[in-house]
């Protein structure tokens, strides 16, 4: 157990459709990243905040945006869901050394 | 455009003996690389790292080491142990600015070792 937990652990949607995708990071940690793996990309960094802040940006789609609240759990909202969104999508909390990522356990994004 | 290269999907070896799982990177600002480790069901776990300025790092039965030249680090596990059996992942950042933070990781490779 990392100490991330993620919610729901599965989800199955409708193209055209609305979710979000809940995390909490370890305690004490500020920073919190997002991850997509997909079967044919791998896992791939999306984005990254900081206290609240955005830190870094990878190959996020507009149609996908995030955000980090005063308690430091994060959210992943993604919109106008097409087929090829279906994938895992993990979040990650650190503190201190930031590339010893606690990852969590995932959430599986089925898009219908 | 795969920055980060695993071109072992797979790897079968029998307990007790050396794995070693490789990973190629053609991104030369790459200075920081790491393995992670994943079973089935959980996220992927921190497993070691190592520096650019390093060319060896150890940690109990795991060692990492980097080619800078060649662009290509491998890892090593001995002896090798069934529980070892996951899939390993090969990440890669840049140190500063905007890719603080930002791994770019490798398809994976999947370890299987058998009794």
């Amino acid at each position: 157990d990392s100490g991330v937990t993620q919610t729901p652990k599965h989800l199955i949607t409708a193209t055209g459709q609305r979710v979000t995708l809940r995390c909490s990071p370890r305690s004490g940690d500020l920073s919190v990243y997002w991850y997509q793996q997909s079967l044919d990309q791998g896992l791939q960094f999306l984005i990254q905040y900081y206290n609240g802040e955005e830190r870094a940006k990878g190959n996020i789609l507009e149609r996908f945006s995030a955000q980090q609240f005063p308690d430091l759990h994060s959210e992943l909202n993604l919109s106008s869901l097409e087929l090829g969104d279906s994938a895992l999508y993990f979040c990650a909390s650190s503190t201190g050394q930031w590339y010893e990522q606690f990852f969590g356990p995932g959430t599986r994004l089925t898009v219908l | 455009d795969q920055q980060v290269k695993q071109n072992s999907p797979s790897l079968s070896v029998q307990e007790g003996r050396i794995s070693i799982l490789n990973c190629d990177y053609t991104n030369s600002m790459f200075d920081y690389f790491l393995w992670y480790k994943k079973y089935p069901a959980e996220g992927p776990t921190f497993l070691i790292s190592i520096s650019s300025i390093k060319d060896k790092n150890e940690d109990g039965r795991f060692t990492v080491f980097l080619n800078k030249s060649a662009k290509h680090l491998s890892l090593q596990i001995v002896p090798s142990q069934p529980g070892d059996s996951a899939v390993y992942f090969c990440a890669a950042s840049g140190a500063g600015g905007t890719s603080y933070g930002k791994l770019t990781f490798g398809q994976g490779t999947i370890l299987t070792v058998h009794p």
